[in-house]
């Protein structure tokens, strides 16, 4: 089956502690984005890759850090510098045509110990 | 910047009554705006998306309408059912291909 897969589901982090959130895809997309969506609220972008190797910062990437070495792969590591890291996140891929749909995987839950 | 307003935050019907979920966006220059659903704990699902050349578009109970120059969208479910029950998101597409989501409207239809 087609699709995007997060994992683990849920994770927990320690005070001080880097964490890195697994993304894969085998859809052949070219570009990868991650979401970040706290409680009740809608989706806010936090780094998006239209190519391997290369990725752009969304609206709130101070605390995080990405990677995009392969086209099926777009790691998302949460850093000790973010200080309120507990929030679902969520990533996505499309092809790069601007009439092309995002697709999205289950998520993942992060929270602090 | 754009933001987006989704009214109302949330909706308790019964079923078999048509649904009606609003989304307003401030910036009219996008490419297309995309509906989706999200259930509790879960990924979002993609129901439609209208490019802003479209006034319409449909698929079997969803229907969506687009009115780009006042930067509205509409989504209407008819003869709801409680499995409808759920979020739903509306996010128009800008320049950079980056979407911008609303804050919701979650929905139950009680049976």
């Amino acid at each position: 089956d087609g699709g995007i897969t997060q994992s683990p589901k849920y994770l927990f982090r320690k005070e001080g502690q880097n964490v890195t959130l697994s993304c894969e895809q085998n859809l052949n997309h070219d570009a990868m984005y991650w979401y970040r969506q706290d409680p009740g609220q809608g989706l806010r972008l936090i780094y998006y890759s239209q190519i391997v190797n290369d990725f752009q910062k969304g609206d709130i990437a101070e605390g995080y850090s990405v990677s995009r070495e392969k086209k099926e792969s777009f790691p998302l590591t949460v850093t000790s510098a973010q200080k309120n890291p507990t929030a679902f996140y969520l990533c996505a891929s499309s092809t790069t045509g601007r009439d092309q749909p995002q697709h999205f995987g289950d998520g993942t839950r992060l929270s602090i110990l | 910047k754009q933001e987006v307003t989704q009214i109302p935050a949330a909706l308790s019907v019964p079923e078999g009554e048509n649904l009606v979920l609003n989304c307003s966006f401030t910036d009219s220059a996008i490419y297309n705006l995309q509906w989706f659903r999200q259930d509790p704990g879960k990924g979002l699902t993609s129901l439609l998306l209208i490019q802003s050349s479209q006034r319409e578009q449909t698929s079997g109970r969803l229907n969506a309408s687009l009115d780009k120059s006042s930067g509205r969208s509409t989504l209407y479910i008819a003869a709801s059912q409680p499995g409808d029950s759920a979020t739903y998101l509306c996010a128009p597409k800008a320049a950079g291909n980056k979407l911008t989501f609303g804050g919701g409207t979650r929905v139950l239809v009680k049976p």
